[in-house]
């Protein structure tokens, strides 16, 4: 079955300042979503990536998706404490089925 | 309107007990999903129905049982409780099955296993 991993598992920046967050797949992907957990709340869509190469931006929040390297990278600029929370990565199957998350990255800005 | 409501939110009960999470969406979508979220935060697919069809089912003990009424409704019943069930259940939906793009989850619901 297809696994993702994300790094890193936990993250602490201080308001103002950028971080990146990976995903790394196992197989072939076929799509990779990204989604945003508060805490004690369910999960928030934030963006989707389906070619290679292919970059989106919503907000001070990029994702861009690395085909050949089965990799997706997650980038916030200038973080602020709105942006606190679980950050999961998803991938379908060659189905076209969503089925795996990675373990997720916890993210925690100090004002 | 919330678009896709789970009920209970927090559900305590002792080991052994049989009980069902509800879940409806709003939002006309074919294709409905339960995930089990653990205490280490894995989200892991348990059941997708796409028009009352079950098309996923990932290796889950046979004690949990989808219902699924009609397209708006997924149900997760759970029959004798063990401990390890303890965890977040989340309920989502997307348009279709195939290619499903954005998915729209519910809020959780919170079982703990005494």
């Amino acid at each position: 079955s297809q696994e993702l991993e994300q790094s890193p598992q936990s993250l602490i920046v201080q308001e103002g300042k950028n971080l990146t967050i990976n995903c790394t797949s196992s197989k072939t992907l076929y799509g990779l979503y990204w989604y945003k957990q508060k805490y004690g709340e369910g999960l928030i869509f934030l963006m989707m990536l389906q070619k290679g190469g292919e970059e989106k931006s919503h907000e001070k929040i990029t994702a861009k998706l690395d085909e050949k390297k089965q990799q997706s990278s997650l980038h916030i600029t200038a973080s602020q404490p709105s942006h606190a929370g679980i950050y999961l990565c998803g991938a379908g199957d060659n189905a076209g089925n969503m089925l795996t998350f990675g373990g997720g990255t916890r993210l925690m800005v100090k004002p | 309107d919330t678009a896709v409501s789970q009920t209970p939110k927090y559900l305590v009960t002792q080991m052994g007990n049989d009980k069902s999470i509800k879940c409806e969406q709003n939002l006309g979508h074919d294709t409905m999903y339960w995930y089990k979220q653990d205490s280490k935060k894995f989200l892991k697919i348990m059941f997708s129905y796409n028009n009352k069809e079950l098309i996923i089912n990932e290796t889950v003990p046979n004690r949990f049982s989808p219902k699924s009424p009609d397209k708006a409704h997924l149900n997760l019943h759970i029959n004798s409780l063990e401990l390890g069930d303890s965890a977040v259940y989340f309920c989502a939906s997307s348009r279709s099955g195939f290619n499903p793009g954005e998915l729209f989850f519910g809020e959780g619901s919170r079982l703990t296993v005494l």
